[in-house]
């Protein structure tokens, strides 16, 4: 069965400063992941996806995410946090049983001035 | 514009009244799927369809129904809401099941008196 686990549900960092969103990952196959970004009111937008391609993957708006099958993580990471980051990140997982997403817990993102 | 729209956006009900929300996609995507969002729960699938007349049960079906009778459309009827249902939902649709990007719409927040 898969599964995902975002390990912290708020982080808080200051403008400028590196972004670590964590995110472990657990699945019988070589998985789909995903990170989701969703602004306050509004949907679910796709940041990157790694589907058994390059390990490290890039996104939009600066951020990247490295699998690594030996820890069975999926971190996202932004060099520089800038305020309009704010937003609720999800990790998730596609799974082999009709194309269903599992969804982490979630962790909201707060950049300070 | 490639979207994913939903309708209504906001709705007010009373426990037991029927409801339909709307979900439409211009892609022409096969894979259509609601998902309900509740704090500290990430989301959850409620129902999913992998073509026109297929539909299965997602990890939180009770209460729920769903028709996809045209490739666009997949609506979600609660034919006897209670207050356990309010939440905020999501329609999402991807090319095919399976390790693909999911669209979203909008969301609609809805709360059961």
């Amino acid at each position: 069965a898969q599964s995902v686990t975002q390990l912290d549900s708020h982080v808080s960092v200051s403008e400028g400063t590196p972004v670590l969103l964590r995110c472990n990952y657990s699945s019988s196959y070589s998985p789909s992941l995903f990170w989701y970004v969703q602004h306050p009111n509004k949907g679910l937008q796709l940041l990157l996806k790694y589907t058994s391609a390059a390990t490290l993957v890039k996104g939009i708006n600066g951020f990247e995410a490295e699998f690594k099958k030996s820890e069975t993580s999926f971190h996202l990471t932004k060099p520089s946090a800038h305020m309009s980051d704010a937003a609720e990140y999800f990790c998730v997982v596609s799974t082999n049983q009709g194309g269903k997403l599992i969804f982490g817990q979630g962790t909201e993102l707060s950049v300070k001035p | 514009e490639a979207q994913v729209t939903q309708n209504p956006r906001y709705l007010i009900t009373v426990t037991g009244k029927k409801l339909t929300v709307t979900c439409s996609q211009n892609m022409n995507h096969e894979y259509m799927s609601w998902y309900r969002q509740d704090p500290g729960l990430g989301l959850r699938q409620i129902y999913y369809s992998m073509n026109v007349e297929v539909t299965d049960k997602g990890d939180v079906p009770e209460g729920y129904k769903v028709s996809r009778k045209e490739k666009r459309n997949f609506p979600l009827i609660l034919e006897s809401p209670s207050p356990n249902q309010t939440s905020l939902y999501f329609c999402a649709s991807s090319p095919r099941q399976g390790g693909h990007e999911q669209f979203f719409g909008p969301g609609t927040r809805l709360t059961v008196l």
